[in-house]
Formats: structure tokens, C-alpha cells, sequence
């Protein structure tokens, strides 16, 4: 299982920002995907979850209406886009892989992508 | 949402002694607990799900327990390869959540 990840983004206060998350050796469909953001020093925040057979989301509230995570099942690849950024969006977004059924941890993390807000 | 408390927030310890991490959370998550260990410039790792589970390639030296509110990571023997820091992360509500950390020092 390998979650491979874009690798740095620099982008100005107010732009947006998509980040890719690309799976490979398992099946996509099967699974969940998690998207964690750790900014620097600091713990790892939980943002949100996309189930990539039914495209189902969850999100953590301080995320909601700014926040889109898709799973594209073609190409195996999830994206995280992430609006109207600010300064303490500065951070580390990682993927992470999630097991469905009675045990739902994150198995499989993808390397981070460092998202630098800056004007 | 459900808070994580962990404890301690640095354990100082030494090569081959143990570690016992704590995480308590603010309402019941019955067994639904992941603990994860994330070293300098690298992404987490998971090392226990369901309280204390071994996930594939933990080493034995690394045990979990726990239920309801009350979680513990053990680790044994410790290694240098073990000082890091360690998440503990619950998976039984929306919107899942983290512990802040114990950083596990020489």
C-alpha cells in the first residue's frame, strides 16, 4: 500500500489550495480516506473523511463550507481543496488511509504536503 | 466532539526501561481507539487499534488497554528507536479527534 502525496504548495492569503493524495496496492473503492493537517510543532488535527465508493464526507466543523474532498475511483487519487486560506492554514496535510467495518483506524499514511500561506 | 486528555505531556525515560502513556477521553468511546507514534520529519505510524490490537509490525514490546474512558500504551524495554511522539486518536464519534501528544524523551 503506498499513498503518495503532492509535495509542497506556497500560496497567498484569500487563493485556494487542492493537494493529491494518489493510492495504489489496494482496492480504492474499499476504503475510506482521511485527511489530517499538522501545523508546524504543533499536534495532528483531524479535518475530515471521504468514503471513496459513495463519495460520502464528513467533516470537522471548523472546516465546513471551506473544505471539499473527493475520491476520483478512475485514477485512484484523492484531492483535498481547501478556500479562502489564511496564514495559520500553514501546515503539513497528510492522507491517511482508513479500514471500514467494527475497527476504523488510520493504516496507511501518505508522506505530507507542506502548504506554506504566505504573502 | 470528543476531547482527548493525554498524560503526560513529556515522559522522560531511559533505553530499556518502560513507558506507560495515558489518553482519557471525555465521554465513553468503548474500544474504538487507535494509537499512532510519529517521529521528527516523518508522517504517524499506527501502532494499536481497537484499545489493543496490534496493528502488523508492532512490535511486542508495544501493548494498549483499555475501555470506555480510560486508555494505556505500554511500551517495554524501550529502544532508542521508540523515543518519539505518540497520538492517541478515538474513531467511535463524528467528528473523529486526537489527543495533543505525549512526547516520549531520553
Amino acid at each position: 500500500v503506498q499513498m503518495l502525496q503532492s509535495t509542497v504548495e506556497v500560496k497567498p492569503p484569500g487563493a485556494s489550495v487542492k493537494v493529491s493524495c494518489q493510492a495504489s496496492g489496494y482496492k480504492f473503492r474499499d476504503y475510506g480516506i482521511s485527511w489530517v493537517r499538522q501545523a508546524p510543532g504543533q499536534g495532528l488535527e483531524w479535518m475530515g473523511w471521504i468514503y471513496s465508493d459513495t463519495q460520502y464526507t464528513r467533516f470537522a466543523q471548523m472546516f465546513e463550507g471551506r473544505v471539499t474532498m473527493t475520491a476520483d475511483t478512475s485514477t485512484n487519487t484523492a484531492h483535498l481543496e481547501l478556500r479562502n486560506l489564511k496564514s495559520d492554514d500553514t501546515a503539513t496535510y497528510y492522507c491517511a488511509r482508513v479500514v471500514t467495518g467494527k475497527d476504523e483506524p488510520l493504516d496507511n499514511w501518505g508522506q505530507g504536503t507542506l502548504v506554506i500561506v504566505s504573502s | 466532539e470528543t476531547v482527548l486528555t493525554q498524560s503526560p505531556a513529556i515522559l522522560a525515560v531511559s533505553p530499556g526501561d518502560s513507558a506507560t502513556l495515558s489518553c482519557t477521553a471525555s465521554q465513553s468511546i468503548n474500544d474504538n481507539l487507535a494509537w499512532y507514534q510519529q517521529k521528527p520529519g516523518q508522517a504517524p505510524r499506527l501502532l494499536v487499534y481497537g484499545a489493543s490490537t496490534g496493528h502488523t509490525g508492532t512490535p511486542a514490546r508495544f501493548s494498549g488497554s483499555g475501555f470506555g474512558t480510560e486508555f494505556t500504551l505500554t511500551i517495554t524495554s524501550l529502544q532508542s528507536d521508540d523515543f518519539a511522539v505518540y497520538y492517541c486518536q478515538q474513531y467511535n464519534f463524528w467528528p473523529r479527534t486526537f489527543g495533543q501528544g505525549t512526547r516520549l524523551e531520553i
